[in-house]
């Protein structure tokens, strides 16, 4: 069946970075694009942009550009997403998905304290 | 600009049912959207995709219990025969130009 497994929970210090995988299987990578969502502590879901799985090409979302990273190892059917610089607002639940089929992976949270 | 405009809440009675709603702002009335629901503490879970004609296509195990309906710029998710597991966040998403994704703002729904 379709899976998208992501990385486990991450504690990090501001300025630190983090790297978030999400391995895909049951399905060919590179049908479809590979989109990566935020969902902050209490809030709804925020696009941050997806990334070309034939090419790797990524596009960010408004507000997503700079820090925040996609890229890929399709040998092994896996998407990144990278944030350096971590902050204490970027504490959230980051969520990989290819959404013209619907599939999401399980989630990864990312917690930023000091 | 694209954007889907959702109530916050509604509410409906176990076993009842319950239709929610989704607007797509001005010029966008032919999109199509997915629906997605959220249950507390899990991820998103993909519901269907729903057609400006009202056709919709649902992922694999979403029970007949859930279909999707559209009537010019409104998608709209009922959901029949309630149970207590269908108490959940409920999130329209669309693509904009090209490939973009846009999400409603959700709607937490409350089975009574």
């Amino acid at each position: 069946q379709v899976q998208l497994v992501q990385s486990g929970s991450e504690l990090k210090k501001p300025g630190a970075s983090v790297k978030v995988s999400c391995k895909a299987s049951g399905y060919t990578f590179t049908s479809y694009a590979m989109n990566w969502v935020r969902q902050a502590p209490g809030q709804g879901l925020e696009w941050m942009g997806w990334i070309n799985t034939n090419t790797g090409n990524p596009t960010y979302a408004q507000g997503f550009t700079g820090r925040f990273v996609f890229s890929l190892d399709t040998s092994v059917s896996t998407a990144y997403l990278q944030i350096s610089s971590l902050k204490a607002e970027d504490t959230a639940v980051y969520y990989c998905a290819s959404l013209r089929p619907g599939y999401w992976g399980q989630g990864t949270l990312v917690t930023v304290s000091s | 600009q694209l954007v889907l405009t959702q109530s916050p809440s509604a509410s409906a009675s176990l076993g009842a049912s319950v239709k929610l709603t989704c607007t797509l702002s001005s010029g966008h009335s032919s999109y199509a959207i997915a629906w997605h629901q959220q249950q507390p503490e899990k991820g998103p879970r993909y519901l269907m995709k729903l057609n400006s004609d009202g056709s919709h296509s649902k992922g694999d195990g979403i029970p007949d219990r859930f279909s999707g309906s559209s009537s010019g710029a409104e998608r709209y998710l009922t959901i029949s025969s309630l149970q207590s597991e269908d108490e959940a966040d409920y999130y329209c998403q669309t693509w904009g130009t090209g490939i973009d994704v846009v999400f409603g703002g959700g709607t937490k729904l409350t089975v009574l």
